[in-house]
């Protein structure tokens, strides 16, 4: 089984629609997790990290479900610049950092 | 802000040859190392951590004489793909983490902006 596991998509939503997807991850014992974005052939920058309360950030929302080894990420009103790929990344260890395969998101006009 | 600054951006060689990509911190001191390299359509896989002054930690699989790493100061770090061949095509990324980024060490990683190696 992979460390980190994610759907690929693509998810093809329209403009101003919600998406929404998990990432599931191994080991229980992961202490840290974060959404990066990635542009086509460009650095992941970082997007937000997940808590285990979960927390928001304008129109993207993370939640952490430990019991269940699963991370989410949901985008609201979806624009055109958030077409991208995101990957799930968890940390192992204080070293260590896991990534998913990324899931791809298409926003259409 | 801290930013890690890699080059090149894009390289095309001939099988056999080696090639070497750097990444630079800048305003920060990378005391930690990773190297990465994503094949289209998958995620980073890591090669190895380096941590300044110390041999690199090669993942499982990785050669440590074909991908020598050298990381001699915290403001430097170097990958080296010897004798390159067409298989070695990927996009290869750095990331560092370390002193003076205001943030605790496993909260974010700054990463260089990629080569992608096309090996003919």
């Amino acid at each position: 089984r992979k460390e980190v596991e994610q759907d690929p998509g693509p998810f093809n939503v329209p403009e101003g629609a919600t998406v929404a997807f998990n990432c599931t991850y191994s080991n229980s014992a992961s202490q840290s997790f974060f959404w990066y974005r990635q542009d086509c052939r460009k650095e992941p920058k970082l997007l937000m990290s997940v808590y285990s309360s979960g927390n928001e950030d304008g129109r993207f929302t993370a939640q952490l479900n430990r019991a269940s080894q699963y991370i989410s990420l949901l985008i609201r009103d979806s624009k055109l610049s958030d077409s991208a790929t995101y990957l799930c990344v968890v940390n192992m260890d204080d070293y260590k950092l896991s990534f998913g395969a990324g899931t791809t998101v298409t926003v259409r006009a | 802000g801290a930013v890690v600054s890699q080059h090149p951006s894009r390289v095309i060689c001939k099988s056999g040859t080696s090639v070497k990509i750097e990444c630079r911190s800048l305003d920060f001191q990378a005391t930690t190392m990773f190297w990465y390299r994503q094949f289209p359509k998958q995620s980073l896989m890591l090669m190895a951590t380096s941590n300044e002054g110390s041999k690199a930690t090669y993942e499982q699989g990785v050669e440590k004489d074909k991908f020598l790493i050298n990381h001699a100061s915290l403001t430097l770090s170097t990958l080296t793909v010897t004798s390159a061949h067409p298989e070695d095509s990927s996009f290869y990324i750095c990331s560092a983490r370390g002193l003076g980024t205001g943030l605790p060490t496993n909260e974010k990683l700054f990463f260089g902006s990629g080569t992608q190696l096309s090996v003919l």
